[in-house]
């Protein structure tokens, strides 16, 4: 199985702020990656596919890039909107795994 | 409007069974693949499933196989999961999750979960 890890578990953050989540596949996973967006007792929500594209009505200040095994996804500009679980799974072979999570808080 | 809604969760013996059902609307289902994700309590997301549009290919994560038995009805715009032989570590909040098309596999579509606690 495809091992993702996430780093870092939980980021301390202010509004306006640039954050950076990385993730990396125990291997090559060319392009198949995925980001979520979890809130407090809600369902996951997409917001980057293919490692860089940005799903429909996802705000830009999200991005997300690389490929093979390192990944990132950065929030520009943090809103308070964005304090969330963050989670990464790869989509290029089964079974499906996801990164551990990172949890954006604010400072 | 896209919706997908859990059922049939709750509280089970260790050994014992249960179905869950996920309901679809706002979209042509059939055309769909579907998955099933859990989140234990405090945990990480777990893919546990995946079913094509027309059931001809159905994955399980290693943990669930033999246990647990995804299938669908397409005219009933419903995914099951059937679940037997739970165990403690099977305690979780159950999602079913829709493929997107054109997002690369990406999950697009996300019911509001079903808690499922296995406990004596």
């Amino acid at each position: 199985d495809i091992q993702m890890t996430q780093s870092p578990s939980s980021v301390s953050t202010s509004v306006g702020d640039r954050v950076t989540i990385t993730c990396r596949a125990s291997q090559d996973i060319g392009s198949w990656l995925v980001w979520y967006q979890q809130k407090p007792g809600g369902a996951p929500k997409l917001l980057i596919y293919r490692a860089s594209s940005l799903q429909s009505g996802v705000p830009p200040r999200f991005s997300g890039s690389g490929s093979g095994t390192d990944f990132t996804l950065t929030i520009s500009s943090l809103q308070p909107e964005d304090l969330a679980s963050y989670y990464c799974q790869q989509a290029n072979s089964f079974p499906y795994t996801f990164g551990q999570g990172t949890k954006v808080e604010m400072k | 409007e896209v919706q997908l809604v859990e059922s049939g969760g709750g509280l089970v013996q260790p050994g014992g069974s249960l179905r869950l059902s996920c309901a679809a609307s706002g979209f042509a289902f059939s055309s769909y693949t579907m998955n099933w994700v859990r989140q234990a309590p405090g945990k990480g997301l777990e893919w546990i499933s995946y079913i094509t549009s027309s059931s001809s290919t159905i994955y399980y994560v290693d943990s669930v196989k033999g246990r647990f038995t995804i299938s669908r009805d397409n005219a009933k715009n419903s995914v099951y999961l059937q679940m037997n032989s739970l165990r403690a570590e099977d305690t979780a909040v159950y999602f079913c999750a829709r493929r997107g098309t054109g997002t690369a596999y990406g999950m697009d579509a996300w019911g509001q979960g079903t808690t499922v606690t296995v406990s004596s």
